[in-house]
């Protein structure tokens, strides 16, 4: 079983769509990490979380402790925010990757 | 804004051959780390170091596997022998430290190619 499941494993949306991704981990966690990978491969982190709620720009990111789950949304979507989503959780240092979520949108 | 560095960004080798990927922190960070990505997987996890040794590692760390920070600035992954199975791209990312408030910031990744 794996420790960390995305769903949708694959999203397309229309531009403007409000989407939503999300994440179940099954492991004690200090921290939740929403990352996003572009095609030509690198990742950067969009938001690190342990509790409640953050925005950045059109992304919110959410987690619920005690449901152990976590989501990303972005609102107003746009071509440019077609990626690979990755949720990823903390144990120690080291991250627990999730399987990620391909979004494409679509203009 | 600082970054983490990889060189090369594309290694083609022969099974059985030697290969050495190299990085270049975030200057100011402490703690290092190893991924991989096959192609089409997840990322996993392959060593932290932190202090010049080996904090943690993950099972596919084996004998085959080695990490060393040789200078103040470089932090490189040994693969020896390779197999064709290690072929994937290898990230690294750097921290300023561990605890739960502390992001990685990830390199570009060096494809391993094995052949």
């Amino acid at each position: 079983k794996n420790e960390v499941e995305q769903s949708p494993q694959n999203l397309t949306a229309q531009e403007g769509e409000f989407i939503t991704i999300n994440c179940s981990y099954s492991v004690g966690i200090s921290a939740l990490h929403w990352l996003q990978q572009h095609p030509g491969g690198g990742i950067v982190s969009l938001f690190m979380l342990s509790s409640g709620k953050k925005k950045h720009g059109r992304l919110i990111a959410t987690i619920n402790i005690q449901e152990k789950h976590s989501s990303l949304h972005i609102t107003a979507s746009h071509p440019r925010d077609s990626a690979v989503y990755i949720c990823a959780v903390s144990q120690g240092g080291k991250l627990i990757f999730g399987q990620g979520t391909e979004l494409s949108v679509k203009p | 804004e600082p970054e983490v560095t990889q060189t090369p960004s594309h290694q083609v080798t022969q099974m059985g051959q030697e290969v050495i990927l190299r990085c270049v922190p975030i200057s100011n960070h402490l703690y290092f780390y190893w991924y991989r990505q096959i192609l089409g997987q997840k990322v996993e996890f392959l060593v932290s170091f932190y202090n010049n040794e080996i904090s943690e590692k993950s099972e596919i760390f084996d004998d085959q596997f080695s990490v060393e920070r040789p200078d103040g600035s470089n932090f490189t992954l040994k693969i020896r022998s390779t197999k064709l199975e290690d072929s994937a791209m290898y990230f690294c990312a750097s921290s300023p430290g561990t605890s739960s408030y502390n992001e990685q910031f990830f390199g570009p990744g060096t494809r391993l190619t094995v052949l």
